[in-house]
């Protein structure tokens, strides 16, 4: 059973369109991340919620929205996509926000043309 | 801005030598670091962390030193293995977020 799971695992989009990436991490963690991966392999924070409640939000265009339905989904939704989009996207998971033991999945590559 | 960061993108080392991948940071008020490894196609998995409280921690055939004076920390990967070939990257915790310096490839030859 994969501990944190996302889908698709390859995305491949026209500008300006709408998609969506599901995570489900069925490790009882209270704790979800979104990370982006670029092209030269540096990792980002771009969201994370604790028990359903949103406790970080970086500098992300407002086109990305997070959803997390119950503890154990956070979902990623992008609008209008753009060239700049493009990179692999990780989402993770922890058993609260103070430990640096990330769970993360395989990640879902987006690809914007 | 404070971030978390590698001494050096590439190391390669034969089958069998100890390896020691470096990464300095900025942010002096940082009292947790972890180790994170990624190999090709998957996401990172988590190695071992350290407290600013200590200086030296071991774990299976890796040990990760924190030199708070110089703000550098290190991991060491004792008879490196092909299966060791990988990114590595260290990590602290800056507030509720753990913030990613820009990885290490490290290649293992037989």
């Amino acid at each position: 059973d994969t501990a944190v799971s996302q889908t698709p695992k390859y995305l491949v989009t026209q500008m300006g369109n709408d998609k969506s990436i599901k995570c489900e991490q069925n490790l009882g963690h209270d704790t979800m991340y979104w990370y982006k991966q670029d092209s030269k392999k540096f990792l980002k924070i771009m969201f994370s919620y604790n028990n359903k409640e949103l406790i970080i939000n970086e500098t992300v265009p407002n086109r990305f929205s997070p959803k997390s339905p119950d503890k154990a989904h956070l979902n990623l939704h992008i609008n209008s996509l753009e060239l700049g989009d493009s990179a692999v996207y990780f989402c993770a998971s922890s058993q609260g926000r103070s430990t640096g033991e990330l769970f993360f999945g395989e990640g879902s590559r987006l690809t914007v043309l | 801005g404070e971030s978390v960061g590698l001494h050096l993108p590439t190391l390669s080392v034969q089958e069998g030598d100890n390896s020691i991948i470096n990464c300095a940071y900025s942010n002096s008020a940082s009292d947790y670091f972890i180790w994170y490894k990624q190999e090709s196609g998957k996401g990172p998995q988590f190695i071992i962390d350290i407290r600013s409280n200590m200086d030296k921690r071991q774990g299976q055939r890796v040990t990760v030193l924190l030199n708070k004076t110089v703000k550098h920390l290190s991991l060491q990967i004792a008879a490196t293995q092909p299966g060791d070939s990988a990114v590595y990257f260290c990590a602290e915790r800056g507030g509720t977020a753990l913030i990613f310096g820009k990885g290490t490839t490290l290649s293992v030859s037989s």
